[in-house]
């Protein structure tokens, strides 16, 4: 099985900041990677699939990048909604989710 | 729009079942995976399986294999997922997906309570 290691596990940081979330796959995942928003109380939401490619209606400040077993979701200007904690999925073989990161305003 | 409208909470007594629905609308229902996914209080998600209604195919995390049985009723487009043999481990959110291009949609969630 494919295991995802997410880090970190909590962020604090202040509006306006670029932030960054990285999954670690344990093996190759051949971009098969994708970023979930999930807001206390809510269903995750789909942000990003495929490593890079913005899910329909979601904003331009969240982008993903990474190849092999290294990803990353990039928040380029952090703003008050954006509070939530964040799981990255490979889809390569079978699902596997990360562990989640939590992120608050500083 | 899609979608995707799951049954209510429930209080089940260890060593019992629970069957819990997932309506969809707004799209085909035939035409996309269907898959589960587990979420206990405070951690993470856990894919539990998945299943094609067109077909019924399916396909699971070994972990939930023998815990989770996966069916869908066509004629009204839903999907239901079954726990066996439930314990306090088994406590959780429950959540239908759809998968589009990822699990691109998703139900509001079944809480699940295992207590005797």
């Amino acid at each position: 099985d494919i295991q995802m290691t997410q880090s970190p596990s909590f962020l604090s940081a202040s509006v306006g900041d670029r932030v960054t979330i990285n999954c670690k796959a344990s093996q190759n995942i051949n971009k098969y990677l994708d970023w979930y928003q999930q807001k206390h109380g809510e269903a995750p939401k789909l942000l990003i699939y495929n490593t890079n490619n913005l899910q329909t209606g979601i904003p331009s400040r969240f982008s993903g990048s990474g190849s092999g077993t290294d990803y990353t979701l990039t928040i380029s200007s952090l703003q008050p909604e954006d509070v939530a904690t964040y799981f990255c999925l490979q889809h390569s073989s079978r699902l596997t989710f990360g562990s989640g990161t939590k992120l608050e305003i500083k | 729009q899609v979608k995707l409208l799951q049954s209510g909470a429930a209080l089940v007594k260890p060593g019992a079942s629970v069957k819990m629905s997932c309506k969809a609308s707004g799209y085909t229902f035939t035409d996309y995976w269907v898959s589960w996914v587990k979420q206990s209080h405070g951690k993470s998600l856990e894919w539990i399986g998945e299943i094609y209604p067109n077909s019924g195919a399916t396909n699971f995390n070994e972990k939930f294999k023998g815990k989770a049985t996966l069916t869908v009723d066509k004629s009204t487009s839903t999907a239901y997922m079954e726990l066996s043999r439930l314990t306090s481990e088994d406590s959780a959110i429950y959540y239908c997906t759809r998968w589009g291009l990822s699990l691109d949609y998703w139900g509001q969630g079944v809480m699940v309570t295992v207590s005797s």
